[in-house]
């Protein structure tokens, strides 16, 4: 079956505009997982979903930075105003259920803000 | 949230056992012990967990201390394909993210 898929996988934006990111699930997985990682370093969180409900923003960076899941399937993050600093890989993962079940990982969008 | 503290860098030869150690002293009773990797230029994949007792799978074993303040995870026989960051991720049993420290790069030596 299909995995976790990202779109686009590459983006090159200038500084100040808007993007999307989306993300499309493993069909019937209820937990969606945002991450980014930038150059070189480890995963940061951003926000979990169960459902389209996100009970974790904490790892938000800045109002800036949304998102939302609908129908309990797809997600989209949205960064406004983007700066520099957000430049990095964009990661969703997917898991059946919460923390007991196994994340699978999408391919990753490579955010480039010039 | 737990902590976790890995080593930076491992290196291992190839076809030989790894022991990558994982300390996770500030652990509640309902946390997961999870380990995942990341090959480079990939997403992470799921590599084992477990809470309590040793656990196998085909890819790696997991030995948790009796405390459970630390874990082990062993690749029984290094391949060049083994090399990536390996993540010790200490987790909520309810549903919850996984946050990822620095990891540990293992270099696989031909």
């Amino acid at each position: 079956g299909a995995g976790v898929s990202q779109s686009p996988s590459n983006k090159v934006t200038e500084k100040g505009k808007d993007v999307e990111l989306r993300c499309d699930p493993i069909s019937g997985h209820t937990a969606l997982y945002w991450y980014r990682q930038s150059l070189g370093q480890g995963l940061e969180f951003l926000i979990y979903f169960q459902g389209n409900s996100a009970p974790d923003k904490s790892g938000l960076p800045s109002d800036r930075f949304s998102a939302e899941r609908t129908g309990g399937s797809v997600s989209t993050l949205t960064i406004q105003r983007t700066q520099q600093e957000d430049s990095a890989v964009y990661l969703c993962a997917s898991s059946l259920r919460g923390s007991d079940s196994e994340q699978f990982f999408g391919p990753g969008t490579r955010l480039t803000v010039l | 949230d737990a902590k976790t503290t890995q080593p930076n860098s491992m290196e291992s030869n190839e076809e030989e056992p790894v022991h990558l150690p994982c300390n996770h002293s500030t652990i509640s009773g309902t946390d997961y012990i999870h380990w995942y990797r990341q090959l480079p230029s990939q997403g992470p994949e799921y590599v084992i967990h477990g809470l309590t007792s040793n656990v196998n799978n085909r890819m790696a074993s997991l030995a948790i201390a009796e405390d459970r303040k630390s874990s082990t995870l062993i690749l029984h026989r290094a391949t060049l394909r083994d090399a990536a960051v390996y993540y010790c991720i200490p987790r909520l049993r309810i549903g919850n993210d996984m946050r990822f420290g620095a990891g540990t790069r293992l270099t696989v030596k031909p």
